[in-house]
C-alpha cells in the first residue's frame, strides 16, 4: 500500500512563474490536507479538502494560492506568480476520515519549492 | 501568545539518558495531541498521539497529557544518537485533522 505521494520532490521556479504541486493520498483516503513549512519553522495548515470540495481554507493566503481535489486524479496546490517568500517545503497529508479523535494524518515526502 | 509553544532547543542529552520534551497549548477545546519526529530535510513522522489525561507508553516513548494545565510532554528513554531530530508537537482542535504545530524542539543525543 503506497503512502502519500507528492511530486515533484523539488521544484525550482523563477519569480512570476506558476508552481503546481501534486498530492495523491493513500489508497482509501478521501481527506487531504496541505501544510507549508518555512525554513526553521513548524508546519502551518493551509487547506483541507475532500473530493471536489474545499472544507477549510483558513490558512491559505488570500491571493495567488488555490487548491483543488478533483473527483479523479491528485490534489493540486497551485501558486501563481511566485515570489521568493513562497520558497518553502509543502507537505500534503491524508486521512481516511475526519471525525474520530484517534485517527492520524499520514504525511507525504513534501515538495521543496525554491523561487529564484 | 502562540497557539502551540515549544522550547526551540537544542536540547542536548547523553546517550542512554532520558530526553524530556515539553509543549503547551492555548486552546482549551483541543482534543487530540500528536508528537512528530522530523529529520532534517524529511517529512514529519508520527511517534504517538494522546487524547486522554495521563500517560501513554509505546516502547521507549511516553506521552503525558495534562489538560487542566494545557501541557503535553514526550519522554524518550534510553536516548540514542538516531533520536537526534526535531520533535514537533501538534494539537487538533476541531473535528478533522487540521493540526496546529509548534515550531519544534531540536534534540541532540551525543555518544
Amino acid at each position: 500500500n503506497a503512502g502519500v505521494m507528492q511530486n515533484p520532490r523539488h521544484l525550482v521556479r523563477r519569480r512570476g512563474q506558476e508552481a503546481r504541486l501534486r498530492c495523491s493520498p493513500m489508497k482509501g483516503h478521501s481527506h487531504v490536507y496541505w501544510y507549508r513549512q518555512l525554513p526553521e519553522e513548524g508546519l502551518k495548515f493551509m487547506v483541507y479538502l475532500q473530493k471536489e470540495n474545499i472544507i477549510d481554507e483558513s490558512g491559505m493566503p488570500k491571493e495567488r494560492f488555490s487548491a483543488e481535489f478533483p473527483k479523479e486524479g491528485p490534489s493540486i496546490l497551485r501558486i501563481q506568480q511566485v515570489v521568493r517568500g513562497d520558497s518553502a517545503a509543502y507537505f500534503c497529508a491524508s486521512s481516511p476520515d475526519s471525525g474520530l479523535m484517534n485517527t492520524e494524518a499520514f504525511f507525504g515526502q513534501g515538495t521543496r519549492l525554491t523561487v529564484v | 501568545q502562540k497557539e502551540v509553544e515549544q522550547n526551540s532547543g537544542p536540547l542536548s542529552v547523553p546517550e542512554g539518558a532520558i530526553a524530556s520534551l515539553n509543549c503547551t497549548y492555548s486552546d482549551r477545546g483541543s482534543q487530540s495531541f500528536f508528537w512528530y519526529r522530523q529529520y532534517s530535510g524529511k517529512s514529519p513522522e508520527l511517534i504517538m498521539f494522546i487524547y486522554s489525561n495521563g500517560d501513554k507508553e509505546d516502547g521507549r516513548f511516553t506521552a503525558q497529557l495534562n489538560k487542566a494545565s494545557q501541557y503535553v510532554s514526550l519522554l524518550i528513554r534510553d536516548s540514542q544518537p538516531s533520536d537526534s531530530a526535531t520533535y514537533l508537537c501538534a494539537v487538533r482542535t476541531g473535528g478533522y485533522n487540521k493540526l496546529i504545530f509548534g515550531a519544534g524542539t531540536r534534540l541532540a543525543v551525543h555518544p
